[in-house]
């Protein structure tokens, strides 16, 4: 079975850093790019991060410079760390499988990791 | 960077109905245009890609169209099971999400 899961939400201070995790199974991980996508409380999709198979990374505007994504394709495990937390990044964390061959038909979605920025 | 503006942002329609919810992009994006569902407290479901093509196990009474930067999502005969928010998203430039719209039963 096709299945993302992640891991490493919790609460944290603004300034304060956090690393999420996601574990791939049940398909060729390193043959697939991969997205972070969250969405705040009572709020809408918003697109994060992403890293192709050959790792070329993009970012939104709203993290570049605090957040960094990675993969560990022998680990089957997408990665993304995030520094200098505003509340702002308060939101729900999907890891999610672009369709292979093709950037940002995003077909397979984990279940999301809940991070909080409050003091 | 390409907006996607979604409406309308909620609707309520009966078991049965047609119902239509438009995007528009801000710029050319061709057909690089997307449509997920997402039911409460789950994540979001692939349902429609590159505009008009039905994601494999969805159910027919699905279907998308584009004409110039307008892009339009139907549901033909609206289910109990079909309540949930829907999103377009577009991927010619990076990727944007549409504001969502809020499908109710009336």
């Amino acid at each position: 079975e096709v299945q993302l899961v992640e891991s490493g939400g919790g609460l944290v201070k603004p300034g304060g850093s956090l690393r999420l995790s996601c574990a791939a199974s049940g398909f060729t991980f390193r043959t697939y790019s991969m997205n972070w996508v969250r969405q705040a409380p009572g709020k809408g999709l918003e697109w994060v991060s992403s890293i192709s198979v050959s790792s070329y990374i993009y970012y939104a505007d709203s993290v570049k410079g605090r957040f960094t994504i990675s993969r560990d394709n022998a680990k089957n495990s997408l990665y993304l760390q995030m520094n200098s937390l505003r509340a702002e990044d308060t939101a729900v964390y999907y890891c999610a499988r672009d369709r292979r061959g093709v950037i940002g038909i995003m077909d397979v979605w984990g279940q999301g990791t809940t991070v909080t920025v409050s003091s | 960077d390409i907006q996607m503006t979604q409406s309308p942002s909620s609707l309520s329609a009966s078991v049965g109905d047609r119902v239509t919810i438009t995007c528009q992009a801000s710029q050319d994006i061709s057909n690089y245009l997307n449509w997920y569902q997402q039911k409460p407290g789950k994540a979001p479901k692939l349902l429609i890609y590159d505009a008009s093509t039905l994601e494999t196990g969805v159910p027919s009474r699905f279907s998308g169209s584009a004409s110039g930067t307008d892009f339009t999502f139907i549901i033909s005969s609206l289910q109990p099971e079909d309540i949930a928010t829907y999103y377009c998203q577009q991927f010619d430039d990076r990727f944007t999400f549409g504001g969502g719209t809020k499908v109710e039963i009336k």
